[in-house]
Order: structure tokens, then sequence, then C-alpha cells
């Protein structure tokens, strides 16, 4: 099955720094997604990519759908404290029938932000 | 942005007893919803595709029997842990897709999840 590998799987850093995260896969996605769920939560959708080479932001976030559709990255600016959390990527192929809207979810990046 | 809930947050039970949890698209119809399961320091795990008014599509090795999935209203879809054992615990969540206007309409919601604990 489809697999993405998501990495560094942890990362400690200072508050205020820049922080990024990406993904790769050995298949194609049409849509690439980033989530944070913090702890005892549902994921929350932060980014969502349609387009390969898109480049979208929201606020100090920035993601891009890799231009070979196989990969993406997560860019946080200026972390601060609340940024604390596991950030997912996940891939969709778009399928139709009993597959349409399925996520492949990869490992996961625990991010935590020392004041 | 679009609403899910899921009910209860946490719930312990015995082993050998049934567990029902129920997740609400609150503010949208939602004709499919998911439900995933995910241990401890662990991604999310696809058990079953729930679709409103039909039988739910299971991920190979997940089975149907003893996670039984109901989607019976466009707001409401329920997964039922029968005859739960301890190897069960664990954090369910359910997401559902809003078919609204918009991109990002398309994509999955999810609900704030349930803490299973079979004792």
């Amino acid at each position: 099955g489809q697999q993405l590998n998501q990495s560094p799987q942890s990362m400690f850093i200072q508050e205020g720094e820049d922080v990024s995260m990406n993904c790769t896969s050995s298949s194609i996605f049409n849509t690439w997604l980033w989530y944070k769920q913090d702890p005892g939560e549902g994921p929350v959708l932060l980014i969502a990519l349609y387009k390969a080479g898109e480049l979208t932001s929201n606020g100090r976030l920035t993601a891009q759908f890799g231009i070979t559709r196989k990969d993406s990255f997560l860019n946080i600016s200026a972390s601060i404290p609340s940024d604390v959390g596991i950030y997912f990527c996940a891939g969709r192929t778009n399928a139709g029938g009993t597959s349409y809207g399925k996520l492949t979810f990869g490992q996961g990046t625990i991010l935590t932000v020392h004041p | 942005g679009a609403v899910v809930s899921q009910h209860p947050s946490r719930v312990i039970c015995k082993s050998g007893t049934s567990v029902k949890i129920e997740c609400r698209s609150l503010d949208f119809q939602a004709t499919t919803m998911f439900w995933y399961r995910q241990f401890p320091k662990q991604s999310l795990m696809l058990m079953a595709t729930s679709n409103e008014g039909s039988k739910a599509t299971y991920e190979q090795g997940v089975e149907k029997d003893k996670f039984l999935i109901n989607h019976a209203s466009l707001t409401l879809s329920t997964l039922t842990v029968t005859s739960a054992h301890p190897e069960d615990s664990s954090f369910y969540i359910c997401s559902a897709i809003n078919r609204g206007r918009g991109r990002s309409s398309y994509e999955q919601y999810f609900g704030p999840g349930t803490r299973l604990t079979v004792t």
C-alpha cells in the first residue's frame, strides 16, 4: 500500500526559531494536507494543497506541494510555545468509489518548543 | 470551519462488553465519515469508511463483526466495539467530509477523539 515517510520524527527548538518538516512518497498524490494534533485531541487541518508546485501560507505556516507530486514540506516561522504538538502530513489520490476521500498519513513530527 | 463532535470523550468498560461511540457533524451534512484508531505516539490508522445509507467499507485486517459501523443519517455515524478486549484500548477518532462549496470543504474534519480503556 501507499506509505508516507515524514521527517524528522521529533524536533526540540527554542522559541523564535523556524521549523521545517517534510513528507515523501514513492507514489503520486493529488492532494497534500498538513494537520496538527494536540494531546488528547483530534487533528486540525492547517493547510491543504491541490496543485503541484503550489505554495500556500496560513499565518506563520507555509507549505508546498512538490512538483513531482511525491513530496511536500511545511515550514513554521518564528515558533511560539503553542506550536507544540504533533504535525502530520497526509496525501490523497482522489480515487473514486469507496476509496473517495481516503487519506494516507505520515508518521508524524513531534514538535517541542522551549520558551 | 466544519465542526465534528464525538461522544463520549472517554469510556472505560469491562472486557467482554460492548461500547458505542458517536460521531456527529454539527454544522454540515456528511455523506462520508471515516473511523480511525490511534495508539500512543503513532499515526492514525484508518479502520473503515462510513457512507450514509450503505454498508461501511473496512480496511484490510479490521474485523467488521467486531467494529460495527452504522451511518444512519447525514449527521451521525456510530462505531460499536463488540466484545471488547484490553487490546482494543486505544484512541478512536472519526472524521467527516463536508461537501459544501470550495476546495477545502472536501477535506476531512476530525472529531476530538474518544479514549477507550478496556479493563
